[in-house]
């Protein structure tokens, strides 16, 4: 079974730009969740979708929003960029509760 | 407030240790907890616990889950180099389908 994909790898913006990331879960699994990961912060929880529906939301600014397909693919979107969300954004998906995640994409923004 | 704690929060070690890394948590309505090795990319999943005393081991890996004293331990023996991560612990709380918070992590150095 294919594990969970994230689309693009690496990504490099400037500030002001947006962007948007991509997750395909795992097959099956409903539940997508994203994080950031800094050097400094560590892994912080932005949000969680199960069935095409924001069910958790962590303490991120509105600029980072994303949504939930009727396939379970996700995307995240950042809205003007800001040199401090330089970071790994995580994507998980999970089903009960074990969560598998991806390999991340890697943002910068210079 | 929902908190994870994991200690400590760096150990250097020499290959062939045994090393003894400590979650704690302060949850309501906790479900399952769960242990992550971080490297130079994603986490990858080591162990999801849900009852107390129940020992589950891979390899050189366990851990154990203590209820009554709301803890965990993830043990490694004979370590090695490629051993060198963060280790993360997780716990899966609340409502219907649960949420999760993350410790701050372990960070451990086998040196050789």
């Amino acid at each position: 079974k294919a594990g969970v994909t994230q689309t693009p790898r690496y990504l490099i913006k400037t500030r002001g730009q947006q962007v948007t990331l991509s997750c395909s879960p795992i097959s099956g699994h409903r539940s997508v969740s994203w994080y950031q990961q800094t050097p400094g912060q560590g892994l912080q929880f932005l949000f969680e979708y199960f069935s095409e529906t924001q069910r958790n939301k962590g303490n991120f600014p509105g600029r980072f929003s994303g949504r939930q397909f009727s396939n379970s693919r996700s995307e995240m979107n950042v809205s003007t960029l800001e040199l401090g969300d330089s970071a790994l954004y995580l994507c998980a998906s999970s089903l009960m509760n074990e969560q598998f995640f991806g390999p991340g994409t890697r943002l910068t923004v210079l | 407030e929902d908190k994870v704690v994991q200690s400590p929060l760096s150990l250097v070690v020499h290959e062939g240790d045994t090393v003894t890394l400590n979650c704690s948590y302060e949850v309501t309505n906790f479900r399952s907890l769960l242990w992550y090795k971080q490297e130079k990319k994603a986490p990858t999943f080591l162990f999801m616990l849900t009852s107390s005393g129940i020992e589950k081991k891979s390899g050189r890996l366990s851990s154990i889950l203590d209820k009554k004293e709301l803890s965990s331990i993830l043990n490694i023996t004979a370590t090695q180099t490629g051993d060198s991560a963060i280790y993360l612990c997780v716990v899966n709380y609340g409502g219907s389908q649960g949420n999760l918070i993350f410790g701050k992590g372990t960070k451990l150095s086998v040196k050789p």
